[in-house]
Formats: C-alpha cells, structure tokens, sequence
C-alpha cells in the first residue's frame, strides 16, 4: 500500500481562512519534508523537519513520530497560496530517496 | 539567480530517438537526484549520486542513464525512448547525501510521440 497519504487531496478556502494539511505515512522515516508546487510545476521546499514543531511565516509544520504523522498548517490564507503541498519523506535506512505523497490542492479565492 | 538550472525546459522526441537531459546546482552540494513526475502520479524517485558516485538506483529500465561529468552537474540520458517516458523529470539536489533538505530544479517537461 501506499507508504505515504495526505488529506484531504484538495480544499477550498476564503482568503484569511487557515488550513490543516495531513501527511500519514507507515513505515520510519529519517526526515520529512514539505514541499509547495506552483501550478507551473516547480517545487518549493517549505519545511525540513524530521520532528518536533518548526515556524515560517504563517506556516507552521509539525512532525510527530509515534504518531507517524505531520501537518502543515496555513494561516490567514492568501489567494498566492493556492497550488499543490506535497509531504515527501526519507526512509529509515541509509537512501537519501524522498517518497512523496500524491498532493493536497489548495485553492484560496478572494 | 537560479541556483539549480534544468536544459532543456521543454522538449518533445519521437518514439525510439535519444534525449540528454541536463542538470546543473550552484549550490555547492555534494549530492544530486533525479525524480519523475508523470501525469496524475507522485513524484518518483529515480537516482541519487553523492560525490559523483551512484548510491541509488530505483529505475528498472537501463535506458535511463545518469551522467556526472562533474560534482555540480549530473544529467539523464534516456534512450530508444517511449510514449510512457512523457514526464516532468527534476533534478534535486543536497549538501549532503542522506538527513537534509532537497532543492529542486525547475523540471524539464518531456513530451514523446
């Protein structure tokens, strides 16, 4: 099955409202990253955070281990935040390979 | 600046030709990747390289070849290529090889009839 699953795959926000974005995975990790694709394809990296709680702006990222999940989350949404989020982690393991989920799609309307 | 620079943007082959891909980081990194990403799948792991040395191969087909001429350069040949290779192929890139962030290049959109 799938090692990584995010939620919801797409969401539909009032610009000012927050999001939670989910990323589950089964299997260890050593790290996960969370990364933004713009509608023309390329990735941003927002987050490297293999646990704990880390701040950017108005995204805030949260690894929790045991629970095998981390979120971001968005505040105070803005119409330039819409586009794809996607949770990628490295497996425990010795590879550097990144497993990627398949995306949430946020769009955030004026 | 760019600091990961992708050749060409776009490109369309015909079924069965050869294609080099090219992949530069001016990030000073000591470790490159290549991902896949065809239409409504997850990106795809292909290769890692850490030190112009291969460590990982996750691609089943040999007619996918990654070349190191140097540290900061690692480029995909792909040949006798076919309509299943259309992809958005991105080329990544670490300071180190395992526990760090990945930076992505722009992609190059391949398009095979």
């Amino acid at each position: 099955g799938q090692q990584v699953q995010q939620s919801p795959a797409s969401l539909v926000l009032q610009e000012g409202e927050n999001a939670e974005l989910q990323c589950n995975f089964s299997t260890s990790l050593n790290s996960m990253q969370w990364f933004y694709q713009r509608p023309g394809g390329s990735l941003v990296s927002l987050f490297y955070n293999p646990s704990g709680t880390k701040h950017s702006g108005r995204l805030t990222s949260t690894t929790v281990i045991k629970e095998r999940r981390s979120s971001l989350h968005i505040s105070s949404s803005q119409t330039t935040d819409s586009g794809t989020y996607l949770c990628a982690l490295e497996q425990q393991g010795g590879s550097a390979k990144l497993i990627f989920g398949e995306g949430t799609k946020l769009t955030v309307s004026s | 600046d760019p600091k990961i620079i992708q050749k060409p943007k776009y490109l369309v082959a015909v079924t069965g030709s050869e294609k080099i891909l090219i992949c530069e980081q001016y990030l000073g990194h000591n470790a490159m990747y290549w991902y896949r990403q065809s239409a409504k799948k997850p990106l795809e792991f292909m290769f890692s390289y850490s030190y112009q040395k291969l460590m990982d191969n996750q691609t089943a087909s040999s007619r996918f070849q990654p070349q190191s001429s140097k540290k900061n350069h690692l480029d995909l040949q792909i040949t006798a290529l076919k309509p299943d290779d259309s992809a958005t192929y991105f080329c990544a890139s670490s300071q180190d090889w395992v526990q760090d962030t990945q930076y992505f290049g722009p992609g190059t959109r391949l398009l095979v009839l």
